[in-house]
């Protein structure tokens, strides 16, 4: 696609539900990020894949957070059981190369839960 | 890890003013780079400024690595130009860590 594509745009969720968020990253980029927004604040680093392979998952705040990108293209990042200070919104990048200079993202997923 | 801060947290122009914004990092950074996101949430990448001064239109940015700053200079602001401004750079194996943004709103 044209640019990285993240779904839904908002997410709203009752505490404890289980929620999935989507990422979609320019077709042939090897490397995919996650990062976290919390309201105010500058994205937080969350996890990095390099192709399907997750090289990094330093920044998933809890063991309720999970990602995946079997195939190498989607990524998916799960929460289980959410809780209220997850709500933040989740940005994904994607660069051809992993070349950091070279970031492209997406316009996020905008996470509540009441 | 980095500690990057930025200044000033926000930051009010009239339409026309020139502005300059401030980054501040506590280790040597390879890699700086300066982010707008926009009003709907958009990052968009800038500038990648490890060094030196870069131009683009009204937008420049300057590097001083050795004394662990950079500034991003705004001329002629527009309304346009509203929006939160970034800079990140690498630690460790962090691809990027970020500062906490200035927050600009250009009025007509």
């Amino acid at each position: 696609g044209a640019g990285v594509s993240q779904s839904p745009r908002y997410k709203v969720a009752k505490r404890g539900q289980d929620v999935a968020l989507r990422c979609d990253p320019i077709s042939g980029h090897v490397s995919l990020f996650w990062y976290q927004q919390a309201l105010g604040q500058g994205p937080e680093f969350l996890t990095y894949f390099q192709n399907e392979a997750q090289l990094d998952k330093s920044g998933l705040p809890s063991d309720r957070f999970f990602a995946e990108r079997p195939e190498g293209s989607v990524s998916t990042l799960k929460i289980q059981r959410t809780q209220q200070e997850d709500s933040a919104v989740y940005l994904c990048a994607s660069s051809l190369t992993g070349q950091i200079n070279g970031y492209t993202f997406g316009s996020g997923t905008r996470l509540t839960v009441v | 890890g980095i500690q990057v801060e930025q200044s000033p947290p926000d930051l009010i122009l009239q339409e026309g003013a020139n502005s300059t914004l401030r980054c501040n990092f506590s280790d040597s950074v390879n890699n700086l780079q300066w982010f707008h996101q926009n009003p709907w949430g958009q990052l968009i990448n800038l500038f990648y400024i490890p060094s030196g001064t870069k131009q683009n239109g009204r937008l420049s940015a300057t590097t001083v690595a050795t004394e662990r700053y950079s500034l991003l200079y705004i001329s002629s602001s527009q309304t346009t130009d509203s929006g939160v401004y970034f800079c990140a750079g690498p630690s460790g194996n962090t691809p990027l860590v970020f500062g906490k943004g200035t927050r600009l709103s250009v009025i007509a």
